[in-house]
C-alpha cells in the first residue's frame, strides 16, 4: 500500500524556519516524480514545488521562488522542503504528493506562521 | 503554464440532485489529461477522475468526467450528502507544474 506521512508542521514567527519531511513507503521513491502542495485556509489547492525523480529538475511557485528549497533522498525513501523566511501567508497544510501525473496524497501536516 | 478556471466558485444542490462542474484550461490540455479531486474538511484530496473521463477503482458511477481541448465538465449525479465537498480539476498534459483550478465548493441547499 502506498503511503507518504508528512511531518515537521508546527507555529513559527514571521521570518522563521520550518523543514518539512515526507516519509514515503509501499513503492520505489526513486521512480516517481514528487510534489509539494498546500492548502491554506479558506483557499484553493497550491501547488508549490516538484522535484523530478533524481532531483535534478526543480520547480517552484512564485510566490516561494528564493525562499523554499525541495530535496529528496531516495536511499531514505524521503522528500524534504526547508522553508525560510516564513511569511504569514504560507500558513497551510503542506501534502506531499506522489506525481504519476496525477496525484497520490499524504494526509498533511500544518504550518501556522504568527506572532 | 496551464491556467484552469473552475465555475462556479459554489453551488448549492439538494440531495439527489445532479451537479455540473466546470474546468476551463487557458490552452488545450494534451491527450486531456485532466483529473477531478474531492476534498472534506480535514482529509487529503481524493481523486475522483482521470484523463478527463476514467474513473478509479472504487468511485461510484454517479461521477463522470466529459470533454476535450480546453472545456471539461465533471457530473456529479443523484447527490449523496457525502458529496457535498470542494472539488478541483488539475491538468497534468504538460511539464511540471501539473496546476489546477481554483476549486468548486458543493454545498448543500
Amino acid at each position: 500500500e502506498v503511503q507518504l506521512v508528512e511531518s515537521g508542521g508546527g507555529l513559527v514567527q514571521p521570518g522563521g524556519s520550518l523543514r518539512l519531511s515526507c516519509a514515503a513507503s509501499g513503492f520505489t521513491l526513486s521512480s516517481f516524480e514528487m510534489d509539494w502542495v498546500r492548502l491554506a485556509p479558506g483557499k484553493g489547492l497550491e501547488w508549490v514545488s516538484y522535484i523530478s525523480r533524481g532531483g535534478s529538475t526543480i520547480y517552484y511557485a512564485d510566490s516561494v521562488k528564493g525562499r523554499f528549497t525541495i530535496s529528496r533522498d531516495n536511499a531514505k525513501n524521503s522528500m524534504y522542503l526547508q522553508m525560510n523566511s516564513l511569511r504569514a501567508e504560507d500558513t497551510a497544510i503542506y501534502y506531499c504528493a506522489r506525481d504519476r501525473g496525477v496525484f497520490d496524497w499524504g494526509q498533511g501536516t500544518l504550518v501556522t506562521v504568527s506572532s | 503554464e496551464i491556467v484552469l478556471t473552475q465555475s462556479p466558485g459554489t453551488l448549492s444542490l439538494s440531495p439527489g440532485e445532479t451537479a455540473t462542474l466546470s474546468c476551463r484550461a487557458s490552452q488545450s490540455v494534451n491527450s486531456n489529461y485532466v483529473a477531478w479531486y474531492q476534498q472534506k474538511p480535514g482529509q487529503a484530496p481524493r481523486l475522483l477522475i482521470y484523463g478527463a473521463s476514467s474513473r478509479p477503482s472504487g468511485i461510484p458511477d454517479r461521477f463522470s468526467g466529459s470533454g476535450s481541448g480546453t472545456d471539461f465538465t465533471l457530473t456529479v449525479s443523484r447527490l449523496e450528502p457525502e458529496d457535498f465537498a470542494v472539488y478541483y480539476c488539475q491538468q497534468y498534459g504538460s511539464s511540471p507544474p501539473r496546476t489546477f483550478g481554483q476549486g468548486t465548493k458543493v454545498e448543500i441547499k
